[in-house]
């Protein structure tokens, strides 16, 4: 699992909360990644980070924004959550500059009802 | 827009069979390829991984091919086992913003027969 851990793996709200998973890392790797997974849409880039405090938008940034403070951590945040985000989401590293192959967390099934 | 996608959505063969699992991309300017594996309820799981200087790379099993000329990628597994059963992801390296993004199909839903 390249020593990721995706925190929760399931959750449910509701429509208009606020939600934050996280993404914990223990190699200290410089590049993090958010992408959602739905049917018949493969996996697509939400946000990723090249660094503390440095982020970038990915090609369905809409609705979300993350943010790590420390290397070990890439926070996603829905802020107000619609059902159009009830999905899959998985965090992924990179680790090697040179080298775009990730590494894939568990995933955490977020609904949104 | 650029795209990455699998010819088939489901393949079904029988155990100790050899499976192809075909992708087409369309990024001329993409210069690295990989391949996932996905089994149900994980994270995606590398397979194989190869660059566009070269045409064929083989692992335990498992053997990529790139044809830059009709930009086709197959993903070719020997001896085809239950455990094999999965999806299977092609990506590729394209563009996005100023830098390089892993860009990934659709996936193809493998499924071993006993």
């Amino acid at each position: 699992d390249a020593g990721i851990t995706q925190s929760p793996r399931h959750k449910v709200t509701e429509t208009g909360t606020p939600v934050t998973l996280r993404c914990h890392q223990t190699e200290n790797h410089r590049y993090m990644y958010w992408y959602r997974q739905d049917p018949g849409h493969g996996l697509r880039l939400i946000h990723y980070s090249y660094g503390v405090k440095d982020t970038d938008k990915g090609e369905v940034s809409d609705g979300y924004s993350v943010s790590r403070s420390k290397t070990e951590d890439f926070l996603l945040t829905l802020e107000s959550a619609t059902s159009s985000q009830t999905s899959v989401y998985f965090c992924a590293i990179r680790t090697d500059r040179d080298n775009e192959k990730l590494f894939f967390g568990s995933g955490t099934q977020l609904s949104v009802l | 827009g650029e795209n990455v996608g699998l010819h088939l959505p489901t393949l079904s063969v029988q155990e100790g069979d050899n499976s192809i699992i075909n992708c087409a991309y369309s990024n001329s300017a993409s210069d690295y390829f990989i391949w996932y594996k996905q089994e149900s309820g994980k994270g995606p799981q590398f397979i194989i991984d190869i660059r566009s200087n070269m045409d064929k790379r083989q692992g335990q099993r498992v053997t990529v091919l790139l044809n830059k000329t009709v930009k086709h990628l197959s993903l070719q597994i020997a001896a085809t086992q239950p455990g094999d059963s999965a999806v299977y992801f092609c990506a590729e390296n394209g563009m996005a913003g100023s830098a390089r993004q892993l860009t990934f199909g659709s996936g193809t839903q493998l499924t071993v027969l006993p």
